[in-house]
């Protein structure tokens, strides 16, 4: 079974510009969650998603949205771009469920650095 | 943002030793997972916990689910250099979202 995949894989931006990155999850896996991972702030939750509705969101600001569609697939849009941007964007897909998150299994990210 | 607190946080060991390593947090979780990943690719998981008190092995890996519900444990037997690399832990603090460590870098000295 494929694993999850991200795309691209690296990415370069200017400072104001807005960036599209698109994760597909395991074959059957409904539940797709991005995280944001610095050295400084570590593994931090952006947002979860399972048949195309937000279920739980973290503690970023509005700049930074997703989106889920029929087949799974998610997609997160980061606008007006900051240095602070900079960072290893992660996807993880699991199962999904009512009330459960399961375990998580994720891609390769995208290394996401803004100029 | 919310983590969770791992020991230690980093170590350097010889080839052929055991590590040991904690995860602790302020809430009770109903699971534990844990991760290693190694530079500029994704977390890879390793072992996943649901019960209190379980006992979790995959090879040379074992973890525990602490008794508290707000601690878990991961040990390696018999390290070797593969083993390298950054370990998490995560538990969910709520439901749908899932929060990490700070990580333990483990290198080995071969």
């Amino acid at each position: 079974k494929a694993g999850v995949t991200q795309t691209p894989r690296y990415l370069i931006k200017t400072r104001g510009q807005q960036v599209t990155l698109s994760c597909s999850p395991i074959s059957g896996h409904r539940s797709v969650s991005w995280y944001q991972q610095t050295p400084g702030q570590g593994l931090q939750f952006l947002f979860e998603y399972f048949s195309e509705t937000q279920r739980n969101k973290g503690n970023f600001p509005g700049r930074f949205s997703g989106r889920q569609f029929s087949n799974s697939r998610s997609e997160m849009n980061v606008s007006t771009l900051e240095l602070g941007d900079s960072a290893l964007y992660l996807c993880a897909s699991s199962l999904g469920g009512t009330g459960v998150l399961n375990e998580q299994y994720f891609g390769p990210g995208t290394r996401l650095t803004v100029t | 943002g919310q983590q969770l607190n791992q020991s230690p946080q980093s170590m350097f060991i010889q080839e052929g030793e055991d590590v040991s390593m904690n995860c602790t947090s302020s809430s009770i979780f109903n699971t534990w997972l844990w991760y290693k990943q190694d530079p500029g690719e994704g977390p890879v998981l390793l072992i996943a916990l649901y019960k209190a008190g379980e006992l979790t092995s995959n090879g040379r890996l074992t973890a525990q689910f602490g008794i508290t519900r707000k601690d878990s444990f991961l040990n390696i037997s018999a390290s070797i250099p593969s083993d390298v690399g950054i370990y998490f832990c995560a538990g969910p603090p709520g439901t749908y979202k899932y929060i990490f460590g700070t990580g333990t870098r483990l290198k080995v000295l071969a």
